[in-house]
């Protein structure tokens, strides 16, 4: 099945720094996903997008559709230490099937 | 609100032998989803019921995966025979698909973790 890019595949930040990620696609989507998974537990959701251009925050997240609907981003403010973990991006398509990224492992340095 | 519930958590096996793994989806959902997710990998889609119906099945191994959700509550998925290449965390998730604007968003529930041996 078709993975979406997802960038970078890891981040090594200090505690307080600002995080950004972002994922691309080949196809357009309707709606965007932002998850985040911790070890041994299902993806979590975070934040949905349903608009292009539309930017969503949620506490210190931040995303964003992107204008083109072949892209979004996620922003984490002023990171702390339970940030940590692996952020995953989905994408519903105009066929409605979900794809999801690779992943981005997000370790947070006291 | 009861999230998603999957059981079992964890499951080993042996090479050949069957295993089956159960999802209870968030009441009321009428989406159900089950993916498989490799180490190191997003969750790949394996297929997903609306109500009673698998609407999309195109990337399940149907030589040895099948599935069911006959009262379009909870489903289950099951291998027979097992492969070595089968161990993954099998993934359920649910929505709530109401038609129109499509704001279907989908709850994860924590994943069975598989290793064939």
């Amino acid at each position: 099945g078709q993975q979406l890019n997802q960038s970078p595949q890891s981040m090594f930040i200090q505690e307080g720094e600002d995080v950004s990620m972002n994922c691309t696609s080949s196809s357009i989507f309707n709606t965007w996903l932002w998850y985040k998974q911790d070890p041994g537990e299902g993806p979590v959701l975070l934040i949905a997008l349903y608009k292009a251009g539309e930017l969503t925050s949620n506490g210190r997240l931040t995303a964003q559709f992107g204008i083109t609907r072949k892209d979004s981003f996620l922003n984490i403010s002023a990171s702390i230490p339970s940030d940590v973990g692996i952020y995953f991006c989905a994408g519903r398509s105009t066929g409605n099937q979900f794809y999801f990224g690779t992943g981005t492992s997000l370790t947070v340095i006291p | 609100e009861a999230g998603v519930v999957q059981s079992p958590r964890y499951k080993i096996i042996e090479k050949k032998q069957p295993v089956a793994f159960w999802c209870n989806p968030i009441s009321g959902h009428n989406t159900l989803y089950w993916y498989r997710q490799n180490l190191g990998q997003g969750p790949e889609l394996l297929i997903r019921y609306e109500n009673e119906e698998a609407v999309d099945d195109s990337q399940l191994p149907k030589d040895r995966f099948s599935a069911e959700r006959l009262k379009g509550v909870d489903s289950t998925l099951k291998i027979q025979p097992a492969e070595l290449g089968d161990s993954a965390v099998y993934l359920c998730a649910s929505s709530l698909d109401n038609g129109g604007y499509m704001r279907e968003t989908q709850y994860f529930g924590p994943g069975t973790r598989l290793l064939v041996l």
